[in-house]
């Protein structure tokens, strides 16, 4: 079973809706990351969440750590949001060595 | 430079040869990741240094792969006798501490 697990795996969206994007982990954690990964491969951290909520312009991130669960949010989406969205936890015991989601394919329709 | 930087982007190569993936950190972050992400999935974790020491080479996954990082900067993941299992793309990350990681673009192996 996959540490970290996330959804949905794909996620098609018109432009303006409000998306949701799950990310659920069994270990325990110190921080969170959401990370964003566009097609070529490179990967831009968006955020890291050890408790409650995290806004950076249309993106939230919020996190209860009792439940084990994390959300990103995006709202007003926009055709330029289409990427794959990735949860990352550090593995515990480890110099800070991420397990990553299989991340989630975001497509925003104009 | 500004950001972390991998060359080649892409390489392609014969089953059976030797290649070099170089990761250029941002200046002065101390921690150096690789990370292997097969097509469709998350990436994996392969090694971890900090400085030139290399701390965590837990998740290479075999003897074939090697990576080094000899003056703390520079590091170099080297892939001896490819296979075609072994095309992916690698992902270079530092850090200043154990918190935010910053990622390179990436290379494309590809094997043949």
């Amino acid at each position: 079973k996959n540490e970290v697990e996330q959804s949905p795996q794909n996620l098609t969206a018109q432009e303006g809706e409000f998306i949701t994007i799950n990310c659920s982990y069994s270990v325990g954690i110190s921080a969170l990351h959401w990370l964003q990964q566009h097609p070529g491969g490179g990967i831009v951290s968006l955020f890291m969440l050890s408790s409650g909520k995290k806004k950076h312009g249309r993106l939230i991130a919020t996190i209860n750590i009792q439940e084990k669960h994390s959300s990103l949010h995006i709202t007003a989406s926009h055709p330029r949001d289409s990427a794959v969205y990735i949860c990352a936890v550090p593995l515990r015991g480890s110099q800070g060595n991420l397990i990553f989601g299989k991340g989630t394919k975001l497509s925003v329709k104009p | 430079g500004a950001g972390v930087s991998q060359s080649p982007r892409y390489k392609v190569a014969k089953r059976g040869q030797d290649v070099a993936l170089r990761c250029d950190p941002i200046s002065g972050h101390v921690s150096l990741f690789w990370y292997q992400q097969a097509l469709g999935q998350g990436p994996e974790f392969l090694t971890y240094f900090q400085n030139e020491a290399q701390l965590d080479k837990s998740g290479l996954p075999s003897d074939r792969f090697f990576a080094e990082r000899p003056e703390g900067s520079v590091s170099t993941l080297k892939i001896q006798r490819t296979q075609q299992e072994d095309s992916a793309v690698y992902l270079c990350a530092s850090s200043s501490d154990r918190n935010i990681q910053y990622f390179g673009a990436g290379t494309r192996l590809s094997v043949l």
